[in-house]
């Protein structure tokens, strides 16, 4: 699986946007991108994946640079309870031993009042 | 849905103790997940189950590490002996069968003192 690249930490202001950008410079054409968040004592939470088209539902949205080597995950309004390690993973799309995630260290979101 | 469940939630050792950890997954799950969180850092994969078959252990210390999915439904992750460097979360992770969304569901977690 392609290596990713975050921020140790970031700080948003709640009501605002928060973006978290992550560098995926080696991704291979059939590897999407994943990210899940962890909130302080609990198992990390899905939030949302795409291939190379934008992604968006509830919760975020995600977008990937044209040439697939960036993205963002954008939280429109950040609440307190976005608060949290936020994990930029990239993984084949296919069965067996490809559907595990690699995490690496992720970026502390911390959301400010 | 009831979500995946894991017991105990914390549990405190001396070194060279024995610990077991339990797993259930979502129901119709095929995939489970062992993952390893110590302080600071992302998950580690320690073990990957399809139904009751291991598709993948090859970062579980299996000199103290082993679990099993017997039945291809719950699961149980031990060490034996503990060593303090064991000190972290144990996350349990399942996920559908099929076609692959990425989505894994995980646990709370079983959180492991070693002293």
């Amino acid at each position: 699986d392609a290596k990713t690249t975050q921020p140790t930490s970031m700080d948003c202001a709640e009501g605002r946007a928060a973006n978290l950008p992550c560098n995926h410079s080696t991704i291979s054409g059939n590897e999407y991108v994943y990210w899940y968040r962890q909130i302080h004592s609990q198992g990390p939470q899905y939030i949302i994946h795409g291939l190379k088209n934008n992604e968006t539902n509830e919760m975020a949205s995600l977008i990937i640079t044209e040439d697939r080597k960036s993205s963002t995950l954008i939280l429109p309004h950040a609440t307190l309870r976005d608060t949290a390690v936020y994990y930029c993973i990239v993984r084949g799309y296919s069965s067996g031993s490809a559907r595990q995630l690699t995490f690496g260290s992720g970026t502390q979101l911390t959301v400010l009042p | 849905e009831a979500g995946v469940a894991q017991s105990p939630r914390y549990k405190i050792i001396e070194k060279r103790q024995s610990v077991a950890f339990w797993c259930n997954p979502i129901s119709g799950h095929a995939t489970l997940y062992w993952y390893q969180q110590i302080l600071g850092q992302g998950p580690k994969l320690l073990i990957q189950f399809q139904n009751n078959g291991v598709v993948d252990d090859s970062q579980l210390p299996k000199d103290r590490f082993s679990a099993e999915r017997l039945k291809g439904v719950d699961s149980t992750l031990k060490i034996q002996p503990a060593k303090l460097e064991d000190s972290a979360v144990y996350l349990c992770a399942s996920s559908p069968g099929g076609v692959p969304t990425g989505e894994l569901f995980f646990g709370e977690g079983s959180r492991l003192t070693v002293l």
